[in-house]
């Protein structure tokens, strides 16, 4: 079954930190970009970092540029994200996703493939 | 960055009625080279992840049914749903990922 699965989210106080991972089965992860989405409880989606597919070329939104750190390990089929000097913006269920186009074919952020999302609470 | 502008905000349509949600972009993403709009829709229900429904402005993703289409170019995007169906009932938003991927804001469609 084609499918991913992220797991590390949970409650965390401000100016924490916390790694989230995601596990991709079913295809074959290390011909595809992926990528970070996050949505805050009630409210639309929000890109947050993407990484390529082997060359491992990482980009950042604004808004978590310097706090967060994304990466992947392709010999077991993970994605990551190191999440530190967290905030309370940045409470929201985090998805990863995977391009629609493989890598070698076009670069294509449509995202064809979410998990269901890990919940990310920043609060003291 | 390139905003993504959703209208309206929420629609009621009449089950087996048209359903039409516009999303504009704050600069073109059709990209000169391939003459594509980069430019995906998606459904998402109430605890669920978005779904891909179309990419390339109007081309529809494996499984999605042919109620759902897209048309546009440059700036202006429009998603349609021909027929409404129960299950249709969700937030549909748009995507650009001509630049850094951005998404618009969301449209609550609901059976009136």
């Amino acid at each position: 079954e084609v499918k991913l699965v992220e797991s590390g989210g949970g409650l965390v106080q401000p100016g924490g930190s916390l790694r989230l991972s995601c596990a991709a089965f079913g295809f074959t992860f290390n011909t595809y970009a992926m990528s970070w989405v996050r949505q805050a409880p009630g409210k639309g989606l929000e890109w947050v970092s993407d990484i390529a597919d082997s060359d491992k070329s990482t980009f950042y939104a604004d808004s978590v540029k310097g706090r967060f750190t994304i990466s992947r390990d392709n010999s077991k089929s993970m994605l990551y994200l190191q999440m530190s000097s967290l905030r309370a913006e940045d409470t929201a269920i985090y998805y990863c996703a995977k391009d629609y186009l493989p890598a070698a074919v076009m670069k294509s952020h449509a995202y064809d493939l979410w998990g269901r999302g890990t919940m990310v609470t920043v609060s003291s | 960055d390139i905003v993504m502008t959703q209208s309206p905000d929420s629609l009621a349509v009449s089950l087996g009625e048209r359903a039409t949600i516009t999303c504009k972009s704050s600069q073109s993403v059709l990209h000169s080279s391939n003459n594509k709009n980069y430019l995906a829709w998606y459904q998402q229900k109430p605890g669920q992840p978005p779904k891909l429904l179309i990419y390339w402005a109007s081309s529809r993703h494996s499984g999605v049914p042919d109620r759902f289409s897209g048309s546009g170019s440059g700036t202006d995007f429009t998603l349609s749903i021909s027929s409404l169906q129960a299950e249709d009932v969700a937030v549909y938003f748009c995507q650009q990922y001509y630049d850094t991927p951005s998404f618009g804001g969301g449209t609550k469609v609901e059976i009136k």
